[in-house]
């Protein structure tokens, strides 16, 4: 158990639906970063908060967004759900902005869009 | 930006000793990565070097050099359970995100 906690683990909805899937960071861990990983391509960042602010952006599409909640938990809403959005969506938290140890992954939400 | 390039795929024997190389670009260097992620699990943290030079850590490896924009993660002693697929990231010094690799997957033979 790495301490950062994902859930759901899979999840299955159909084109055009809304999904909210949720982090909650390794404790005492103030940044949270979202990342989406599909068959064919590598991890792809998507958003950044630190202590409930919005830190850095990646490549997101209009129809995800992101927010950190003052218990530091983190939510990605993904919307106008299409079949390209399938994907494993991880999560990723760290003390700060700057550490050597890098991030420590959740086990994902294995999104399949049909 | 990061540009990350990193070989798709490599096999070697149960014993033997692999080299993952890794070539980047970036418009600002804050540290090279190296995790192992197994099919369907979550990355996991091998290795770290933001200066020049060699970090070695058990049976895994990792070299950087800056100037090449260059690095190479050297696994020693192959094991079945080390098939698995390796990212090499790169974190920005200016948002501090890390941008990864597609992944070189490693696969070991008996």
């Amino acid at each position: 158990d790495s301490g950062v906690t994902q859930t759901p683990k899979h999840l299955i909805t159909a084109t055009g639906q809304r999904v909210t899937l949720r982090c909650s960071p390794r404790s005492g861990d103030l940044s949270v970063y979202w990342y989406q990983q599909s068959l064919d391509q590598g991890l792809q960042f998507l958003i950044q908060y630190y202590n409930g602010e919005e830190r850095a952006k990646g490549n997101i599409l209009e129809r995800f967004s992101a927010q950190q909640f003052p218990d530091l938990h983190s939510e990605l809403n993904l919307s106008s759900l299409e079949l390209g959005d399938s994907a494993l969506y991880f999560c990723a938290s760290s003390v700060g902005a700057s550490q050597a140890g890098g991030y420590t992954f959740g086990s994902g939400t294995r999104l399949t869009v049909v | 930006g990061q540009n990350i390039d990193q070989p798709t795929e490599m096999t070697a024997t149960e014993g033997a000793i692999v080299q993952i190389n890794c070539t980047y670009q970036t418009s600002g260097f804050n540290g090279l990565f190296w995790y192992q992620q197994h099919a369907g699990e979550a990355p996991t943290f091998l290795s770290y070097n933001v200066l020049d030079g060699l970090e070695e850590k058990g049976r895994f490896s990792s070299f950087l050099s800056r100037s090449k924009g260059y690095s190479y993660l050297l696994l020693k002693e192959l094991q079945m359970k080390d098939s698995a697929s390796y990212l090499c990231a790169v974190r920005d010094r200016n948002d501090y995100k890390l941008s990864f690799g597609a992944g070189t997957t490693v696969t070991v033979r008996a």
